[in-house]
């Protein structure tokens, strides 16, 4: 399957500065990746759709000028999450899917934010 | 997206054959069911994916009754390494669609 990375693996930030978080598809032209966000003890919530090319489908409740999502290439999709609050310390996972509706999905990205 | 219920956590011994059914009342006839399982801080990982009656691999089986209202997911003889949380989730054909994840069922397996 799909094979996908993520950086920074986890990142500490103060309240208030911007993260950006890359997620690449190693062997595989992602025409679309999806983000999710887990809280602790929580399942995954998709957060937004990336789509190559064009603007990404945010979930309800989810806001698209705090979370902004760039997805320039077939490889790279980036979150950006800015100005950041403590209450946005999550995992964050991204995803590809394969060509049998099946999904991989990046190590994840701790952020803490102080 | 189907809704899934899963039992939200089971345990077992090692050596022991572990069966997981998810129910799934809604899924639709396009709808595959595919299972993810995660360790913690890490990305969830595909298992096995089926559309009707039975498919194994390497790892697992996925047992489908005809109606495909709900599924099983068997672990044969577990290992303390399967500990995890296991996800089944409903889903169409097309490539891009998006998952909705449910509570998942967490998987203690002890010696």
């Amino acid at each position: 399957g799909a094979v996908v990375s993520q950086h920074p693996s986890r990142v500490i930030c103060k309240s208030g500065t911007s993260v950006k978080i890359e997620c690449r598809s190693l062997d595989f032209q992602a025409t679309t990746m999806f983000w999710y966000r887990q809280f602790p003890k929580q399942s995954l919530m998709l957060m937004a759709t990336s789509n190559e090319g064009s603007k990404a489908t945010y979930e309800q409740g989810v806001e698209k000028d705090k979370f902004l999502i760039n997805h320039a290439s077939l490889t790279l999709s980036t979150l950006t999450v800015t100005s950041a609050h403590p209450e946005d310390s999550s995992f964050y996972i991204c995803s590809t899917s394969g060509d049998l509706n099946e999904q991989y999905f990046g190590p994840g990205t701790r952020l803490t934010v102080t | 997206l189907a809704k899934t219920t899963q039992p939200i956590s089971m345990d077992s011994y090692e050596g022991q054959e572990v069966n997981i059914t998810c129910s799934h009342n809604n899924i639709a006839t396009n709808d595959y069911i595919t299972w993810y399982q995660q360790f913690p801080s890490q990305g969830p990982r595909f298992i096995i994916q089926g559309y009707k009656t039975k498919v194994t691999n390497e790892v697992a089986s996925l047992f489908i009754p005809a109606d495909r209202k709900s599924s099983t997911l068997s672990l044969p003889r577990v290992s303390l390494s399967d500990t995890a949380v296991y996800y089944c989730l409903v889903g169409t054909s097309n490539s891009g669609y998006a998952l909705n994840f449910g509570k998942g069922t967490s998987l203690l397996v002890t010696p």
